[in-house]
């Protein structure tokens, strides 16, 4: 079946700009993650979504990184006022459900290709 | 929130198996470990996991102490294909099951 996918695939964009990046999960994953990855380093959490609300939001890196989801499906990433800091890779996951609270059970989390943003 | 080691590089022949290691010495009862690779320029793939037991999937064999404080991932027979750098993750909090990657430990196959 199909994964996770991600669009587009690179984007390069001036410094200050807006950027928007997309991620369709798995179809009937109700868990949304975003991750980024710097250049030479690991991954990095940005945000959790479960169906269209984001209980964790702690990894945004700054106000100007925002993130939302419609009909528990799609799932856009909007970075404004792009910085050269904000270069990386930006991946997308999705997990069937995610851990229940106090439990041990667990969902395994599937990755799109990413997409490289490149701010000049 | 566990913490883990790992060697930042290793080398297999071909055919041969691969034994990569990991320490988790603080990892809590009900904490998973988690093992995924990332080919070059690729998105993270899942590999296996386990709580205590060992497991064993098409992929590859994951073996895990009695004391639960290491692990050690097992590809049985490495092939080019397998060069990637190896992520092993202690599951997180309670509420999110987001995932902390380290530096992981880059495997080179070599013919």
């Amino acid at each position: 079946g199909a994964g996770v996918s991600q669009s587009p695939s690179n984007k390069v964009t001036e410094k200050g700009k807006d950027v928007e990046l997309r991620c369709d999960p798995i179809s009937g994953h109700t868990a949304l993650y975003w991750y980024r990855q710097s250049l030479g380093q690991g991954l990095e959490f940005l945000i959790y979504f479960q169906g269209n609300s984001a209980p964790d939001k702690s990894g945004l890196p700054s106000d100007r990184f925002s993130a939302e989801r419609t009909g528990g499906s799609v799932s856009t990433l909007t970075i404004q006022r792009t910085q050269q800091e904000d270069s990386a890779v930006y991946l997308c996951a999705s997990s069937l459900v995610p851990r229940t609270s106090g439990g041990a059970s667990t969902d395994t989390q599937y990755f799109g290709p990413g997409t490289r943003l490149t701010v000049l | 929130d566990a913490k883990t080691t790992q060697p930042t590089s290793m080398d297999c022949a071909e055919g041969r198996a691969a034994n990569l290691p990991c320490n988790h010495s603080t990892i809590s009862g009900n904490e998973y470990v988690y093992w995924y690779r990332q080919i070059h320029s690729q998105g993270p793939q899942y590999i296996i996991h386990g709580l205590k037991n060992n497991e064993t999937n098409e992929m590859a064999s994951l073996i895990i102490t009695e004391d639960r404080k290491s692990s050690t991932l097992i590809l049985p027979h490495a092939t080019l294909r397998d060069t990637a750098v190896y992520y092993c993750i202690v599951s997180q909090s309670y509420n999110t099951d987001k995932l902390i990657f380290g530096t992981g430990t880059r495997l080179q196959v070599f013919p």
